[in-house]
Formats: structure tokens, C-alpha cells, sequence
């Protein structure tokens, strides 16, 4: 089976602007969780969808959203970004059921100029 | 709130064991979970144990959870160097989110 896959890897972007990441979990999972990894903050919880769902969300600003859609791809967008938040984002990837463990992608590294 | 609780720093020379510590914060949780990170990339997860376990053994690593002291470790058999990188614990609440704790670097020297 293929693992999580995030694209891009990269991106530079400059403050104000908008950016979208993207996560095609693992065959057959439904749940797509996102986190950002910063080293001031460590890994931080930003939402998890389920079904195309929001289904539990962090404590992060309104700018930073979420979607999934019907094959279980999830996107996250960032709006009017910041310089803090430069960070890895990692989505994760599980069946969804209560008893299941996450499986993570490789991080999209985004730094804000 | 509180936060998950680690040392930040372990070094060992190759061949050793290596113990890594962590301090949970809630008592509720039903999985508690080893993730590795090397540089530049994801999280690999390692192990999970689910609360009603006291020990976890897998091949070289084995989890000790306390309960009652809110406490988890992971301990790595016969450390090598390819062992090197940040070591995260992490605590499960509710449906998918896991709360991290700050993180152990691993050095593993030869």
C-alpha cells in the first residue's frame, strides 16, 4: 500500500498571500488529520475530517481551513499568511475508528518571507 | 493546560539502551503512542500501548506505562547509530487528535 502522500513539499510564499496544501491519505482510510510542527511550539492539532467532515478542530485562527473531499483527500488553506506561520505541516492518516493509529506523510515545509 | 512532558536530550554510545521518559497529562487517555522523526521528515510511528497494558514489547522496544504516575517509557534495546533522531510521545484525546509532548533528541554515537 502507498503511504501519505503531501504536496508540494516545498513552498515560499510572502506574507499576505494565501497557500494550499494537499494530503491524499492511505487507500481505504477515511480520516485526515493536519498538524503544525513549528520549533517555538512543537506539533500543534489543527483539525481532523472524517467523511468530509470537520470533526474535531485545534486552537489555531480562522485563516488556517480545511476540506475534504469524497475519495478522502483533504486540502488545508492558510489565508493572509504570517511569518509564523512558516512551519511543517503534517497531515496524518487513519481508518477513523476510535482504536485506529495515525500514520503521517513526509510534511510540506512552508516558509513565509 | 498542561503540557507533555520530556527530557530533551539523551546521548549513548552504540550497543547501549537507551531510555526515553514522558509525562502524560490526561489520565483518560486510552492510547499513548512513539513517534520518530529524522531530519526532514514525517513521523514514523514506532509503538502504541493502549492504557490497560502495563509493558509493550516489540523487537527492540519495549513501552512501560504507570498509570497511576501518569508515566510512559520507551526503552531501545542495543541503540544504533541509525537510531539517531526526535523521539515524540504522544496522548490520544477523543477521535484523531494526539497531543504531543516537546520531543527527546537521540544521539546515538559509535
Amino acid at each position: 500500500k502507498a503511504g501519505v502522500t503531501q504536496t508540494p513539499r516545498y513552498l515560499i510564499k510572502t506574507r499576505g498571500q494565501q497557500v494550499t496544501l494537499s494530503c491524499s491519505p492511505i487507500s481505504g482510510h477515511r480520516s485526515v488529520s493536519w498538524y503544525q510542527q513549528t520549533p517555538g511550539q512543537g506539533l500543534q492539532f489543527l483539525f481532523e475530517y472524517f467523511s468530509e467532515t470537520q470533526r474535531n478542530k485545534g486552537n489555531f485562527p480562522g485563516r488556517f481551513s480545511g476540506r475534504q473531499f469524497s475519495n478522502s483527500r483533504s486540502e488545508m488553506n492558510v489565508s493572509t499568511l504570517e511569518l509564523g506561520d512558516s512551519a511543517l505541516y503534517l497531515c496524518a492518516s487513519s481508518t477513523g475508528t476510535h482504536q485506529e493509529t495515525q500514520y503521517f506523510g513526509p510534511g510540506t515545509r512552508l516558509l513565509v518571507l | 493546560g498542561e503540557d507533555v512532558e520530556q527530557s530533551l536530550f539523551l546521548s549513548v554510545r552504540e550497543g547501549d539502551s537507551s531510555v526515553i521518559n514522558c509525562t502524560y497529562t490526561d489520565s483518560s487517555s486510552t492510547y499513548l503512542y512513539w513517534y520518530k522523526q529524522e531530519p526532514g521528515a514525517g513521523l514514523q510511528l514506532l509503538t502504541y500501548i493502549f492504557s490497560n497494558m502495563d509493558m509493550k514489547q516489540d523487537q527492540r522496544l519495549t513501552v512501560l506505562l504507570n498509570k497511576k504516575d501518569k508515566h510512559l517509557s520507551l526503552r531501545i534495546a542495543d541503540t544504533q547509530t541509525g537510531d539517531s533522531a526526535i523521539y515524540f510521545c504522544a496522548e490520544k484525546e477523543g477521535f484523531q487528535k494526539l497531543v504531543f509532548g516537546t520531543g527527546t533528541r537521540l544521539l546515538v554515537s559509535p
